[in-house]
């Protein structure tokens, strides 16, 4: 199947820090990629749909302007969350399917630790 | 997109088959079955999907139901290292993979 990489794969901030996490479909281009968020023992809760060239689109009660995505690439795209606190600890992956495919392929998640 | 429900756990002997259920009464015509499964702490790895017919891939067998309101996955022959949480989803197909996950199962495979 296709690969999507994220990096880095663990990363420890201060509070109040921003963190950027990157998300890469190496062997294809995808106009869109999605950022979820998992906290321990829950499911994958999907946060945002990543536009490659305009604005993400949020789902609702995720707020856009603390989770910041930027998809300025056919292969890449950002997910930085800006003013970190303890409670946005949590394991974030992102997803991506090669246009015109059924399937979706996720990258290996990052766990983001705040201290 | 169609909800599903999965049993919360399950247990299998290593060497057997593992057969997942999933209920998804509420399938819409256009909407397809995925299988999916996280490992702990990666992220979801892509098992199989369908729509109607049964599939088979070098991972698992995909078993539909003709009214198409349920499905199982099929492991022939589970190994510890498919110890897992199995999620099945339902979804309209298209060029996007979003996905909304249920709380799936977790298969715990002993020796």
């Amino acid at each position: 199947g296709a690969v999507v990489s994220q990096h880095p794969s663990r990363v420890i901030c201060k509070s109040g820090t921003s963190v950027k996490i990157e998300c890469r479909s190496l062997d294809f281009q995808a106009t869109t990629m999605f950022w979820y968020r998992q906290f321990p023992k829950q499911s994958l809760m999907l946060m945002a749909t990543s536009n490659e060239g305009s604005k993400a689109t949020y789902e609702q009660g995720v707020e856009k302007d603390k989770f910041l995505i930027n998809h300025a690439s056919l292969t890449l795209s950002t997910l930085t969350v800006t003013s970190a606190h303890p409670e946005d600890s949590s394991f974030y992956i992102c997803s991506a399917g090669p246009d015109g495919h059924l399937e979706a392929f996720f990258g290996q998640g990052t766990r983001l630790t705040v201290v | 997109d169609a909800k599903t429900t999965q049993p919360p756990s399950m247990d299998c002997a290593e060497g057997r088959a593992a057969n997942l259920p999933c209920n998804h009464s509420t399938i819409s015509g256009n909407e397809y079955v995925y299988w999916y499964r996280q490992i702990h702490s990666q992220g979801p790895q892509y098992i199989i999907h369908g729509l109607k017919n049964n599939e088979t891939n070098e991972m698992a067998s995909l078993i539909i139901t003709e009214d198409r309101k349920s499905s199982t996955l099929i492991l022939p022959h589970a190994t510890l290292r498919d110890t897992a949480v199995y999620y099945c989803i339902v979804r309209v197909s298209g060029n996007t993979g979003k996905l909304i996950f249920g709380q799936g199962t977790t298969l715990q495979v002993k020796p």
